[in-house]
C-alpha cells in the first residue's frame, strides 16, 4: 500500500470544526482512502472512506482533492470523545490485499 | 456500527505457557485479521485469515503462534510457548468480503510474566 503521510499531533476547542490533513502523492488509480480513529485501551474504530468523490456520514466530511493526492477529514463541531488517534490509510481495493496498514497517524486533542 | 468482540479483556500467564486469545467477529463476515500493539507503539499486522486458510502473515507472527476457527465459531489465536515480548494489546478484526471495512475489537491485553 502507498504511504500517507500526517501531522503528528493537532490541537482543537470543543465545538470548533476540525481539519486533519492527509498527503498520498503516490496513490494508486485503485485505493480507497481509508480513515480511522484510536482511543487509548480501545480498537480502532471505522470514520470513513472514498475513491474519488467527497463523502460525508454521521460522523465525517472526507473531502478528497481532484488529483487525489491529498485528502482532509473534517469533523464539525468536536466534543471531547473526539480526541483521538487519527489514521488515514491507503487500501487497494481489489481481492488479494485484504489487510490495512497503520502509520502513526495524528494525536487530535481537544481542550474544553 | 458492526461489533466485534474478545474475550477476555485481559490475560496474565507466565512465559512459557500456552495462551489462546478468543474474538467472535460480526456474524457474518468472512475476513478475519489479528493485530499487535505494544503500548505506545503503532499498530502492527499479525495474520489474515479466509476460509480455513492463512491467507497473509507478517514476520511478527511467529512459529509459535497459530490461528483458527473451527466449525465458525470464535477465532483464534494461539501463542505456545509464550515468552515476554509477546506482551501487547491483540486486537482482532473482521470484514465481509476482502476490500471491505474491517471492523475491530476491543482487544485482549496480554501480559507475559
Amino acid at each position: 500500500d502507498a504511504k500517507t503521510t500526517q501531522p503528528d499531533s493537532m490541537e482543537s476547542t470543543e465545538g470548533e470544526t476540525v481539519h486533519l490533513p492527509c498527503s498520498h502523492a503516490t496513490i494508486s488509480g485503485n485505493e480507497y482512502i481509508y480513515w480511522y480513529r484510536q482511543v487509548p485501551l480501545q480498537g480502532p474504530e471505522y470514520v470513513t472512506h472514498g475513491l474519488q468523490q467527497n463523502t460525508t456520514n454521521s460522523m465525517a466530511f472526507l473531502a478528497i482533492a481532484s488529483d487525489r493526492k491529498s485528502s482532509t477529514l473534517i469533523l464539525p463541531h468536536v466534543s471531547l470523545r473526539d480526541a483521538a488517534v487519527y489514521h488515514c490509510i491507503l487500501r487497494v481495493a481489489n481481492y488479494g490485499n485484504e489487510k490495512i496498514t497503520f502509520g502513526a497517524g495524528t494525536k487530535l486533542t481537544i481542550k474544553p | 456500527g458492526p461489533k466485534v468482540l474478545q474475550i477476555p479483556s485481559h490475560q496474565i500467564i507466565d512465559m512459557g505457557q500456552m495462551v489462546t486469545l478468543n474474538c467472535d467477529p460480526v456474524s457474518n463476515h468472512l475476513y478475519f485479521y489479528w493485530y499487535k500493539q505494544i503500548l505506545g507503539q503503532q499498530m502492527e499486522f499479525l495474520v489474515n485469515f479466509y476460509n480455513g486458510k492463512v491467507m497473509e502473515k507478517s514476520k511478527l507472527f511467529k512459529d509459535q503462534f497459530s490461528v483458527e476457527r473451527p466449525d465458525g465459531s470464535y477465532f483464534t489465536l494461539k501463542i505456545q510457548p509464550t515468552a515476554l515480548e509477546d506482551s501487547a494489546v491483540y486486537f482482532c478484526a473482521s470484514s465481509l468480503y476482502s476490500q471491505n471495512t474491517l471492523y475491530f475489537g476491543a482487544g485482549t491485553r496480554l501480559s507475559v510474566l
